[in-house]
C-alpha cells in the first residue's frame, strides 16, 4: 500500500541555520507529494505540492523537489526562523481516484533564537 | 470565508457516553476526511467521504461511525466512549482525492 516516512525529530535549529527534513515514499502509480505544516494549537496548512517528478514546489522560503528515482520529497529551508517552528508533514496523494491522503509520522521543529 | 469547521472545539466525556462531531466545509469538496492525532503516531485516517452519501474505513475505524447525508456535513459519532479515543480530531476535505487537502481547527476530546 501506499506509505510515508519522515525523519523522526524533534528537530532543534539556531536562528538562520540551514534546514532538510527527509521525506520518502512508497506509492503505485504516480502520486501527488505535500508538505503540510501544524503551528501550536491550529489544524494542518498546506506549505507545498509537486504533481509530478522533477517537480519544485516552493512557498515561504521552504522547497521541496518530487524525485521519483529515489522515491523522495525532502523539504529544505536555507535560513529557518524561530517563527518556522512547528510540527512538518509530508503527504501523498495515490495517482488514482478515490484515495485519501496518507500522511507521515510528523517532524517537530524547534527553532531557537 | 470560514472554510472548514468543527464542533465543538474541546469535549471530556465520562467512558461509556456517547457524542457527535460536527465538520462543515463551504468550499463545496466532494471529498471530507476524518483523522485522528495523538503523539508519536502522526495522523490516521478514521473514515472518509468521497460524496454525498458515501462513506469509507480507513485506517483505525473501529469504534467510530460517520455519516454524510449532505455534501457539505460530514459527522463523526462515538456511540460508546473509551479512554483510548481521547485525541485530537481533525476533520480535512478536498476537491478530489488528488488535491490538497484543508483542514479545521480540530476537536481536543478527552475521555475519562
Amino acid at each position: 500500500g501506499n506509505s510515508v516516512t519522515q525523519m523522526e525529530g524533534p528537530v532543534t535549529l539556531s536562528e538562520e541555520a540551514f534546514l532538510t527534513i527527509n521525506c520518502t515514499y512508497t506509492a503505485t502509480g504516480y502520486p501527488s507529494l505535500f508538505w503540510y505544516v501544524q503551528y501550536p494549537g491550529e489544524g494542518l496548512q498546506l506549505l507545498l505540492k509537486a504533481t509530478k517528478a522533477d517537480d519544485k514546489g516552493s512557498n515561504k522560503g521552504f522547497e521541496a523537489t518530487y524525485r521519483k528515482e529515489t522515491t523522495s520529497f525532502h523539504l529544505e529551508k536555507g535560513s529557518v526562523q524561530v517563527s518556522d517552528s512547528a510540527v512538518y508533514f509530508c503527504a501523498l496523494s495515490a495517482g488514482s481516484g478515490n484515495t485519501p491522503l496518507v500522511f507521515g509520522k510528523g517532524t517537530r521543529l524547534s527553532v531557537i533564537a | 470565508n470560514a472554510g472548514v469547521t468543527q464542533t465543538p472545539k474541546f469535549r471530556v466525556l465520562k467512558t461509556g457516553q456517547s457524542m457527535t462531531l460536527l465538520c462543515a466545509q463551504d468550499m463545496n469538496h466532494e471529498y471530507m476526511y476524518w483523522y485522528r492525532q495523538d503523539p508519536g503516531m502522526g495522523l490516521r485516517l478514521i473514515h472518509y467521504s468521497v460524496g454525498e452519501g458515501t462513506t469509507a474505513k480507513g485506517e483505525v475505524p473501529d469504534g467510530y461511525n460517520v455519516s454524510r447525508l449532505k455534501k457539505q456535513n460530514f459527522l463523526l459519532g462515538l456511540e460508546s466512549a473509551a479512554p483510548s479515543q481521547t485525541s485530537v480530531y481533525f476533520c480535512a476535505s478536498s476537491y478530489k482525492g488528488v488535491s490538497e487537502a484543508f483542514f479545521g481547527q480540530g476537536t481536543r476530546l478527552t475521555v475519562v
